[in-house]
């Protein structure tokens, strides 16, 4: 499959094990924030979102939390599977239609 | 997502060739979005339109256009093909009420 990214950086986790993945934003007027998972050979995928009047959302095995202290986005994934293997990557969206995307984070899982 | 599907899915063409890359959704969104995918960068605004009548350049639109044919298709083109073009292209649709974008499988484009 394609390579999304070829120098992200990598956070390798055993299957079963909590993964916690970090995205700094970078503007404080941002009032939206997405999680998208990309798989090699496939398109973003909708993880979790949270608007930025709250400070945690969660998901089905997934937790956003919002800390706009220090313009900061986590990811975190409940006992992390295979399935869970792709690459991350946070998006804010200003006042304005458009989103803003990070680099993105690779999750490797290991048995 | 079968949702939103994209064609081709790859394609090589040659520096100077003209080439289109189609999006068509079944979601009923009225805004549509063309991005493209470097390697270590992330993803970047082409064009975007909320509806028909409606086309907006993004932050990289040089060297590309686009044609909004119906709500459910947004057609991205590169009038004279470079090697710089060469990337992955996706499109994205959001419906009004949602703030989320929902994006299509990708086409992956080189260019020689």
């Amino acid at each position: 499959g394609e390579s999304v990214g070829l120098h992200l950086p990598t956070l390798s986790v055993q299957e079963g094990d909590n993964s916690i993945i970090n995205c700094a934003y970078s503007n404080s007027a941002s009032d939206y924030f997405i999680w998208y998972k990309q798989e090699s050979g496939k398109g973003p995928q909708f993880i979790i979102d949270i608007r930025s009047n709250m400070d945690k959302r969660q998901g089905q095995r997934v937790t956003v939390l919002l800390n706009k202290t220090v313009k900061h986005l986590s990811l975190q994934i409940a006992a992390t599977q295979p399935g869970d293997s792709a690459v991350y990557f946070c998006a804010e969206k200003l006042f304005t239609d458009k989103l803003i995307f990070g680099t993105g984070t690779r999750l490797q899982v290991f048995p | 997502d079968a949702d939103v599907t994209q064609t081709p899915r790859n394609r090589i063409t040659k520096t100077g060739k003209r080439i289109m890359l189609e999006c068509s959704q079944t979601k009923g969104h009225d805004r549509m979005y063309w991005y493209r995918q470097d390697p270590g960068l992330g993803l970047r605004l082409i064009y975007y339109s909320f509806d028909v009548k409606d086309i907006n350049k993004g932050e990289i639109s040089d060297g590309y256009s686009v044609s909004r044919q119906a709500q459910a298709k947004f057609s991205l083109s590169l009038e004279s093909a470079i090697p710089n073009q060469t990337a992955l292209y996706f499109c994205a649709t959001r419906g009004g009420a949602e703030e989320t974008q929902y994006f299509g499988p990708g086409t992956r484009l080189l260019v020689l």
